[in-house]
Formats: C-alpha cells, structure tokens, sequence
C-alpha cells in the first residue's frame, strides 16, 4: 500500500525556520519525482515545488513566492523527501502536502498520490 | 504564469443531476491537465488526468474532456459522495497553478 506520511509541522514565530519530512512506502521511490503542495485555511491549492530523481540529478523546482526562502531535499536511502523552510511568513500558514507524481505520456507527471498533510502555523 | 480560472466557484445540485464545471487557462497548455476532488479534513485525490483520462479506481461517472485553454470536468450522474470541491491544475509549465475550485453542495 503506498503510504506518504508527513512530518514536522507546528507552530513557528516570523522569520523561524521548519523543516518538514514526508517518509515514504510501498512503492519505489526512487521511481518518482516529488511535488509539495499546501492549502491555507480556508483557501485553495497552491504549489511550492518539485524534486526530480537521481537520473534528473535531484533538481528542484519552486514557486516564486517560496523561492530563496524554501529548499526541498530528497534521501533515497529513508526513504523521504523534506521541505526546509526559512525565513517564514505569516502568510505560509498552511497544510502542507507532500505528493508523488506519476510519469504519462509526453514527459507529463501527475499527483497520483497524497499525504494526509502537516499544519504549519506562522504566528507572534 | 498561467492562470486558470474555474466556474461556476459554487453550484448547488441534486442526486442525480448531470454537473459540467469549466477550467479555462490564460494560454493554451495542449493537454496538461488534471482535475481533484476534495472533501473537508481530507488530502486532495486525483481524478483526472491528461485532461481525459481516468485515474485507476474512479468511477466511470466522472468524465474530463478540452484542450488547449478550455476544459471540463463532468459528473454524468451526482451521488452523494461526491459532494466535495473539485480543482483542476495545470501541469503544462512551471510554475504550476490550480484553479480556484469549485464546491459542489447538495441542492
């Protein structure tokens, strides 16, 4: 059964630091890229970034508001992939999802899989 | 980037009722599309992808067809289950973005 469990979230004050941790099972990780995604409270979806695999050379993707602030790190050995996020803001409040992507045609890759999610909350 | 911009953001409906929601794109992103399900307390869960095809264990009520910039997701016959809110997302180029959702209540 996959399963993607994640890891670390709380409470952190402005300009803290988190590191989140999505352990992974059931299925060979080292097949995937990885997508984090997160959800504010009460508001939509919104991607934060990708790390690709080893024959990728584990490069990464990130959304702009998190870019230089976020870095997402993968160990094939755990098997996991981890957010570290730097200099928070209030406006990072979020669950946070980590997700592993399918390959379709095309050089596509698709969410096939979710975490239940971690709460981050970025309060004085 | 490219936005997408999903309507109706909420629609009341029946069991039973035949549902269409529209995702349409600010550019064309041929057929790099996906579309979730969310229901409250719960991961988002593919329904979709490649715009058309049906992600393994779906049920077959579910349907998405368009490409370019305009595509629809379909619920041929509403259940009761499937009250939820429903995202599309582009997967075309970075960085990636969602639509804004739709909620589908019981009417």
């Amino acid at each position: 059964e996959v399963q993607l469990v994640e890891s670390g979230g709380g409470l952190v004050q402005p300009g803290g630091s988190l590191r989140l941790s999505c352990a992974a099972s059931g299925f060979t990780f080292t097949d995937h890229y990885m997508d984090w995604v997160r959800q504010a409270p009460g508001k939509g979806l919104e991607w934060v970034g990708r790390a690709r695999d080893k024959p990728n050379r584990y490069t990464t993707e990130y959304a702009a508001s998190v870019k230089g602030r976020f870095t997402i790190s993968r160990d094939d050995s755990k098997p996991s992939v981890y957010l570290q996020m730097n200099s928070l803001k209030t406006e990072d409040t979020a669950v946070y999802y980590c997700t592993r992507l399918m390959y379709h045609a095309s050089s596509s890759y698709y969410p096939d899989f979710w975490g239940q999610g971690t709460l981050v909350t970025v309060s004085s | 980037d490219i936005q997408l911009t999903q309507s109706p953001s909420f629609l009341s409906a029946s069991v039973g009722d035949r549902v269409t929601i529209t995702c349409r794109a600010s550019q064309g992103i041929s057929s790099y599309l996906a579309w979730y399900q969310e229901k409250p307390g719960k991961a988002p869960k593919l329904l979709i992808y490649a715009a058309s095809t049906l992600q393994s264990g779906v049920p077959s009520r579910f349907s998405g067809s368009g490409s370019g910039t305009e595509f629809t997701l379909t619920i041929s016959s509403l259940q009761p289950e499937d009250f939820a809110t429903y995202y599309c997302q582009q997967l075309h180029s970075f960085p990636l973005t969602f639509g804004g959702g739709t909620k589908v209540e019981i009417k």
